[in-house]
């Protein structure tokens, strides 16, 4: 079975307000984790990874934050936008492994 | 620079039918994979290429082969159709990094 998931399959965020997206994994031995955004009718599209030798990482209005001993991960997206709308998907890789294992995604839907 | 291309967009099969979908990156990755996407799922894996000339069963590879004609290109063969491949089927390259870049996916309904 899936050894990745996310805690919630949907999230309504108000335009302006922080979003924060989590993900769970089982795997410990699992290295390396990255988070996809998928636009409707579209293929994913990389935001942001993170190695698990770091706890935190962040890009352009979002940060990854990794908890390894809880074995969590967590997408924050700031000042959430229209654009933003769209399905979010974490994945992990094993450490001796190079692929991906996806979780189920969450719906994250932006309110004007 | 067009990325991971892939085609058709869309395709109708009987059952029984046979079909190619076909993967193109011009990153000049190593690594080429196949997925498909069910409603309120992940991606899974159906094969992947680590390099020219291998190929991987992924999670699911039933019903499913392919070839990775050279560095470029990997194609994906529905031998006979069954209505359980309904789905979504996403290509994707990785190069050094571990990031994949996928492509913008094939919807096939078989009925």
């Amino acid at each position: 079975g899936e050894s990745v998931g996310l805690h919630l399959p949907t999230l309504s965020v108000q335009e302006g307000d922080n979003s924060i997206i989590n993900c769970a994994y089982s795997n410990s031995a699992s290295d390396y984790f990255i988070w996809y955004k998928q636009e409707s009718g579209k293929g994913p599209q990389f935001i942001i990874d993170i190695r698990s030798n770091m706890d935190k990482r962040q890009g352009q209005r979002v940060t990854v934050l990794l908890n390894k001993t809880v074995k969590h991960l967590s997408l924050q997206i700031a000042a959430t936008q229209p654009g933003d709308s769209a399905v979010y998907f974490c994945a992990e890789k094993g450490s001796n492994d190079y692929k991906l294992s996806f979780g189920a995604g969450t719906t994250v839907t932006v309110r004007a | 620079n067009a990325g991971v291309t892939q085609t058709p967009k869309f395709q109708v099969l009987k059952t029984g039918q046979s079909m190619t979908l076909q993967c193109a990156q011009d990153m000049n990755h190593n690594s080429m994979y196949w997925y498909r996407q069910d409603p309120g799922m992940g991606l899974r894996l159906i094969y992947y290429s680590a390099s020219e000339g291998t190929t991987d069963k992924g999670e699911v590879p039933n019903g499913y082969n392919v070839s990775r004609l050279n560095k470029r290109e990997f194609s994906l063969r529905l031998e006979s159709a069954a209505p359980s491949q309904t789905s979504v089927y996403f290509c994707a390259s990785s190069g050094f990094g571990l990031e994949q870049y996928f492509g913008p996916g094939t919807r096939l309904t078989v009925t």
